[in-house]
């Protein structure tokens, strides 16, 4: 399994940016995904999932209604559109696979991150 | 929401020294937790479920604990390797959430 994220960078208050993981090794379809990012010198936190069938999907209340998760089978490849952007978004955004156990999910691989900073 | 909330956020331990990590949790999760580690310019990795199960590769030098409210990571014998971050996760209920995570330097 190997997950290889891209797409971030510098934007400006108010810009958008679309992220994007490369997904190799297994099948989107196969397991549900999830982007999580990790503010400096922060905890982690789930911004967006979405189910294995892509029929479902979750945002955190702070990204709900600016972000959108979205993917592509064929390319098996996740996207994260972020608009709107603020300077509290500013994180390193990983890509994990997510393992079901019991009611909820692990998050099994990741990838190494890329980093997105808001500032003027 | 619940609240995950790690202790100490910073632990100094030498090699080879027991370490004991711990993760409370604002409501009953059962066993509904894990650990993951994050080394240096690393991604994270899962260490650990089901509160005291190694994942895959984990070494069996980290040892989980606890249900309900209160656990622990211990790491027995600190190797150097072992020196990061590692962070608790509940997958009680939804929205899935973190810890902010203990960082175990070496002193």
């Amino acid at each position: 399994v190997q997950l290889l994220e891209s797409g971030g960078g510098l934007i400006q208050p108010g810009g958008s940016l679309r992220l994007s993981c490369v997904a190799s090794g297994f099948s989107l379809t196969t397991y549900p995904m999830s982007w999580v990012r990790q503010a400096p010198g922060k905890g982690l936190e789930r911004v967006a999932g979405i189910s294995d069938d892509g029929g479902t999907t979750f945002y955190a209340d702070s990204v709900q209604g600016r972000f959108i998760i979205s993917r592509d089978i064929f390319k098996s490849t996740l996207y994260l559109e972020m608009n709107s952007l603020r300077d509290e978004d500013t994180a390193r955004y990983y890509c994990a696979k997510n393992r079901p156990i019991h009611s909820g999910l692990l998050f099994d691989s990741w990838g190494q991150g890329t980093l997105v900073t808001v500032a003027s | 929401e619940i609240v995950m909330t790690q202790s100490p956020a910073t632990l100094s331990v030498s090699p080879g020294e027991r370490a004991t990590l711990s993760c409370r949790a604002s409501q009953s999760i059962s066993s509904d937790l894990a650990w993951y580690q994050q080394k240096p310019g690393q991604a994270p990795r899962l260490l650990m479920f089901g509160a005291s199960t190694r994942a895959a590769g984990t070494p069996a030098r980290f040892i989980g604990g606890g249900s309900g409210t209160e656990f622990t990571l211990t790491i027995s014998s600190l190797q150097s390797e072992d020196f990061a971050v590692y962070s608790c996760q509940q997958y009680k209920n939804w929205p899935l959430t973190f810890g902010g995570g203990t960082k175990v330097e070496i002193k």
